[in-house]
């Protein structure tokens, strides 16, 4: 059964500094990842789609890579803002069944 | 450009009523799916449909049920709520059977059980 692990669970850091949110995954046959974000009870954010071919994918100050043998992604956020606190959720799409949440990693920048 | 409806946003029930949740896709999308987020949890896949048919299958309790129609909305109906019922209902579309393309949520629906 494919389990999606989120490391750190909570993360603060200083306006300004770059940072990696870790995900992994225990089955490597996935479709693609998706990485969102979400505020306090609202909905979520689809931030990046990598397909499971890609080894990564930028938006932005966003970047995210995917090691799909290792079962690793990680979402690099470049000089961070106060605007970008929220919970961060990766998720991994396999055959018979849709998204697989990880618990998600809450960010804090503090200005 | 034009997202996921969800509606009702908030819905508040008494134990053992029943609730119908309604989501509108992105138009010209083809496939829905519903997730539940428990407080404090990640988002659990119930179900999906994909051209009006059931293509996925997940936690969704026998109380449950859910269909896609023909202007491809779809409703998720929910009987003899239980408090665990709970939750933020979230759905999902996509163009095709969502396997290479990016799942688009909708804001959600607050169920609330008393």
């Amino acid at each position: 059964k494919q389990e999606v692990t989120q490391i750190p669970a909570a993360l603060s850091v200083p306006e300004g500094e770059n940072l990696v949110l870790n995900c992994s995954f225990t089955d490597s046959a996935i479709y693609n990842l998706q990485w969102f974000r979400q505020d306090p009870g609202k909905g979520l954010t689809s931030l990046l789609l990598i397909q499971s071919s890609q080894r990564e994918q930028t938006s932005g100050r966003l970047n995210a890579s995917l090691d799909k043998s290792s079962g690793r992604s990680t979402l690099y956020i470049a000089a961070s803002q106060p605007g970008d606190s929220a919970t961060y959720l990766c998720a991994v799409h396999q055959a018979g069944t849709a998204l697989i949440f990880g618990k998600g990693t809450t960010l804090s920048v503090s200005s | 450009a034009a997202g996921v409806i969800q509606s009702p946003r908030h819905l508040i029930k008494e134990k053992r009523e029943t609730a119908t949740l309604k989501c509108y896709p992105i138009p010209r999308h083809d496939t829905v799916y519903w997730y539940q987020q428990g407080p404090g949890q990640d988002p659990q896949f119930l179900i999906s449909f994909y051209e009006k048919m059931q293509s996925d299958k997940g936690s969704i309790p026998d109380r449950f049920s859910a269909q896609q129609f023909s202007d491809y909305h779809s409703e998720l109906n929910m009987s003899s709520l239980e408090l665990g019922d709970s939750a933020l209902y979230f759905c999902a579309s996509s163009l095709g059977a969502g396997y290479t393309d990016t799942q688009y949520f909708g804001p959600g629906t607050r169920l609330t059980v008393l």
